[in-house]
């Protein structure tokens, strides 16, 4: 069975700078997707970054990037120029060929002005 | 586009009785998706629908729980007998073929 681990409840950062949420997962499968969603308190879920696992390139968009170690199955999420928006709380999730997503525990983030 | 819709955005019952959840993915989905967000279990996967077969209900918590869906489109996901454990927020997500899911704003249910 696959699991999704995120060691860290909480984390907060400065607005401006620069946060990494940590997660890690657990996997026998070769071909997969990993996700980071972020839920604001609407509860609406929101796709932030997608990577492929037959990519060895990081996936990026604008201010949010990957770092996807396969062999250490570890997928962190960086967020540069941190802003007020950012908060939220953020759900690293795993998908095989059916689609469905197993997620995390979840990291609530605090930007601070 | 619409997006994903959910109804009754919040829903309090009590305890013994039956509840409906209905989820309108995107038109064109072929696949939807139920999950359970709760304080003590996190989000899990409840149910996949791919057309209007489940070829995955695994993550339906007890036989309490079922669900369909219906013209390839709406889906029900149905509790009998609630119990105070059953509340949660359950969210729908609806993708079209290998895309990302769309999640709607789900629906916070609470047995009282």
């Amino acid at each position: 069975a696959q699991t999704v681990t995120q060691s860290q409840p909480e984390m907060s950062v400065q607005e401006a700078e620069t946060v990494t949420l940590s997660c890690t997962y657990d996997t026998s499968e070769s071909d997969y997707y990993l996700f980071w969603y972020k839920q604001p308190p609407s509860r609406q879920m929101i796709l932030v970054i997608r990577q492929e696992a037959y990519k060895q390139q990081n996936a990026t968009e604008n201010r949010f990037s990957v770092n996807f170690q396969k062999a250490a199955k570890s997928f962190s999420l960086k967020i540069s120029d941190s802003q007020l928006g950012d908060a939220a709380m953020y759900f690293c999730a795993f998908s095989g060929n059916t689609g469905k997503l197993i997620f995390g525990q979840g990291t609530t983030l605090q930007v601070k002005p | 586009g619409a997006g994903v819709s959910q109804s009754p955005s919040n829903k309090v019952t009590e305890k013994g009785k039956d509840v409906e959840l209905r989820c309108d993915p995107i038109s064109g989905h072929t696949a939807l998706y139920w999950y359970r967000q709760s304080l003590g279990q996190g989000l899990e996967f409840l149910i996949y629908f791919q057309g209007n077969s489940a070829p995955d209900k695994s993550g339906l918590p007890s036989d309490r729980f079922s669900a369909e869906r219906t013209g390839g489109s709406v889906s029900t996901l149905t509790i009998q007998r609630t119990q105070q454990e059953d509340s949660a927020v359950y969210l729908c997500a609806s993708r079209f073929l290998w895309g990302e899911q769309y999640f709607g704003p789900g629906t916070r249910l609470t047995v009282t």
